[in-house]
């Protein structure tokens, strides 16, 4: 079946600009997580949604970065005024119960 | 609260020969622990889980795993490595099934001919 995808794959922006990253989760799956991977480091957690309670947002490193998730589909990153600093690959992964399945990332290159 | 160590950034080793990763954590409760692998501009898959039922666990690819609750440790293992086991090892923790994963900073597996 359909595993977890993420649009774009790569993404270019410049300094300053406001990029959106989206999530298709695998179908059924309640839980929605979003993480961020520096380059040679580990992973990140950022934000994580559990059907309709009010999300995780513990991981966000500041109010540049938000996320929103309709029902138990789509999610979507925003990065606004995006700085070099957010420049990382962008992991997002959905789960029915404990264990969690990825996507293959949105490369993030601020220059 | 979760943490988990991985020793070890990188780890060499010949092909054929034992693949040790090593992998501790400290849980407040009873964790649910993962291997996932992330090969060359992929995302995580998903190599193995410890959910507590059996110690030790298998995964695909012929890798395991053996939780060990005395030694707080759930260390990654393969008999004989392959060329194809090159990739990025990432241990997992979580205190239960509807949370996040705490992950380790994640061990290189170079496998040299």
């Amino acid at each position: 079946g359909a595993g977890v995808s993420q649009s774009p794959s790569n993404k270019v922006t410049e300094k300053g600009k406001d990029v959106e990253l989206r999530c298709d989760p695998i179908s059924g799956h309640t839980a929605l997580y979003w993480y961020r991977q520096r380059l040679g480091q580990g992973l990140e957690f950022l934000i994580y949604f559990q059907g309709n309670s009010a999300p995780d947002k513990s991981g966000l490193p500041s109010d540049r970065f938000s996320a929103e998730r309709t029902g138990e589909s789509v999610s979507t990153l925003t990065i606004q005024r995006t700085q070099q600093e957010d420049s990382a690959v962008y992991l997002c992964a959905s789960s029915p119960l404990a264990e969690q399945y990825f996507g293959p990332g949105t490369r993030l290159t601020v220059t | 609260a979760q943490s988990v160590t991985q020793l070890g950034s990188h780890v060499s080793v010949s092909e054929g020969a034992l693949v040790l990763l090593r992998c501790n954590y400290s849980s407040s409760v009873p964790p649910y622990l993962f291997w996932y692998v992330q090969y060359p501009n992929q995302g995580l898959q998903l190599l193995l889980k410890y959910t507590s039922a059996a110690t030790l666990v298998k995964g695909i690819n012929g890798f395991e795993a053996e939780f060990k609750k005395s030694e707080t440790s759930f260390h990654l293992t393969k008999p004989s490595a392959h060329m194809s086991d090159a990739a990025e090892y990432f241990c997992a923790v979580t205190p239960s099934g509807y949370s996040t994963l705490t992950f380790g900073k994640g061990t290189m597996l170079l496998v040299s001919p």
